[in-house]
């Protein structure tokens, strides 16, 4: 079993659509990182994550330490918003090595 | 633009070469990630470095070493080439290199092995 799962695997929606990518984890972190990788490749940081909820724009991360679990919101998508989302935590028993998930692909068609 | 630079974007070479890719980090920051990407694969990491010294391993071939130079920007080798070898490679820096920062990521370089 990984120690980074995310889902679901692929994703599909309709511009508009609120989207939701979980993230769940099975060893302890001191913190969880989403971030974003575009279809050319480029990956962009979005949210640092210890503990709570954090907001910007359309995107929301919330993580629940005690469950060791995170999700990713995308409110009132759009087609640009289609892209990799990867889940990646930093493991307090490996040298704080980030631990990272295999990623969702998000489409958002028009 | 993360300010992160890479270079070459692409690189083509043979089976049993050798190759090196370059990264300037972000100014002001001191650490630097080294990252792999094959096809339709996530991120491996594979080796980290904090002003100089290396800071923490990942899964990094023997065949592969990095190096980060006085002037921060650092340099990762890969030798006798394999077809496996072909991937995008990511360079990440970020300010303190503790694995809660926020970490900026170059455009990569897409290195194919024929």
């Amino acid at each position: 079993k990984n120690e980074v799962e995310q889902s679901p695997q692929n994703l599909t929606a309709q511009e508009g659509e609120f989207i939701t990518i979980n993230c769940s984890y099975s060893v302890g972190i001191s913190a969880l990182h989403w971030l974003q990788q575009h279809p050319g490749g480029g990956i962009v940081s979005l949210f640092m994550l210890s503990s709570g909820k954090k907001k910007h724009g359309r995107l929301i991360a919330t993580i629940n330490i005690q469950e060791k679990h995170s999700s990713l919101h995308i409110t009132a998508s759009h087609p640009r918003d289609s892209a990799v989302y990867i889940c990646a935590v930093a493991n307090m028993d490996s040298n704080y090595q980030l631990i990272w998930g295999a990623g969702t692909k998000l489409i958002i068609k028009p | 633009d993360s300010g992160v630079t890479q270079t070459p974007k692409h690189l083509i070479t043979a089976t049993g070469q050798r190759v090196t890719l370059r990264c300037s980090p972000r100014s002001g920051d001191l650490s630097v990630y080294w990252y792999q990407q094959s096809l339709d694969q996530g991120l491996q990491f594979l080796i980290q470095y904090y002003n100089g010294e290396e800071r923490a391993k990942g899964n990094i071939l023997e065949r592969f070493s990095a190096q980060q130079f006085p002037d921060l920007h650092s340099e990762l080798n890969l030798s006798s080439l394999e077809l496996g070898d072909s991937a995008l490679y990511f360079c990440a820096s970020s300010s303190r290199g503790e694995f809660t920062d926020t970490q900026y990521f170059g455009p990569g370089t897409r290195l194919t092995v024929l």
